[in-house]
């Protein structure tokens, strides 16, 4: 079945720097990438997401970037502020709607004012 | 639109007591998650339904764990007995099939669970 690689468990950076945030998955079949942000005592919520046909996807100060070949993708955070510290998680899943997600281990992000 | 509802948000039970975790999700969303998420890790998956039938048990411990969604709506996951090792996070979740949609999981806020 999908395996999901999140890297790193841990990333701390000085506001107003960028942070990255890179996932490999092994199903090839995997065509859906999204990326949700947890904060303390809340469920996940989707901030961005990808799908197989497309490289690159931005919105705003977050972007995300897949790389289909080598079964890796990334989230990037530009001009980072306080309020984006929270635990992020990177998924994997096949097709729409009821399909199953797999998620990675999660990074948490601090973002020093 | 009212997102997904849990309940309770805490729970603090003794080893080898029953307890249940009820989930209303988004109202017209056909597919409905239970997750389980340890501390420090992602939400693995425990069931998935599709209306009311379990089209996704694989990871659910069925000697102990056990649940249900009733005419496709409101779902409850119980656990019985509760042994140490289940205390954890449990997500529901939601999302449709309908066309355009893409995938996305709508999650509630989590029910804490503490087996002493």
């Amino acid at each position: 079945g999908e395996n999901v690689e999140q890297h790193p468990s841990t990333l701390s950076v000085q506001e107003g720097d960028s942070a990255v945030i890179k996932c490999t998955y092994s199903d090839s079949a995997s065509n859906y990438f999204p990326w949700y942000k947890q904060e303390l005592g809340k469920g996940p919520q989707l901030i961005i997401d990808i799908r197989s046909n497309v490289g690159e996807k931005k919105d705003q100060r977050i972007a995300v970037t897949l790389n289909k070949t080598a079964k890796h993708f990334s989230l990037h955070i530009t001009e980072t502020q306080p309020e984006d510290s929270a635990v992020y998680f990177c998924a994997a899943s096949k097709g729409t709607g009821g399909f199953k997600t797999i998620f990675g281990a999660g990074t948490r992000l601090f973002v020093k004012a | 639109e009212a997102g997904v509802v849990q309940s309770p948000r805490y729970k603090i039970i003794e080893k080898k007591q029953p307890v249940a975790f009820w989930c209303n999700p988004i109202s017209g969303h056909n597919t409905l998650y239970w997750y389980l998420q340890n501390l420090g890790q992602g939400p693995e998956l425990l069931i998935r339904y599709e209306n009311e039938e379990a089209v996704d048990d694989s990871q659910l411990p069925k000697d102990r764990f056990s649940a249900e969604r009733l005419k496709g709506v409101d779902s409850t996951l119980k656990i019985q007995p509760a042994e140490l090792g289940d205390s954890a996070v449990y997500l529901c979740a939601s999302s449709t099939t309908d066309r355009g949609q893409t995938g996305e999981l709508f999650f509630g806020e989590g029910s804490r669970l503490t087996v002493l």
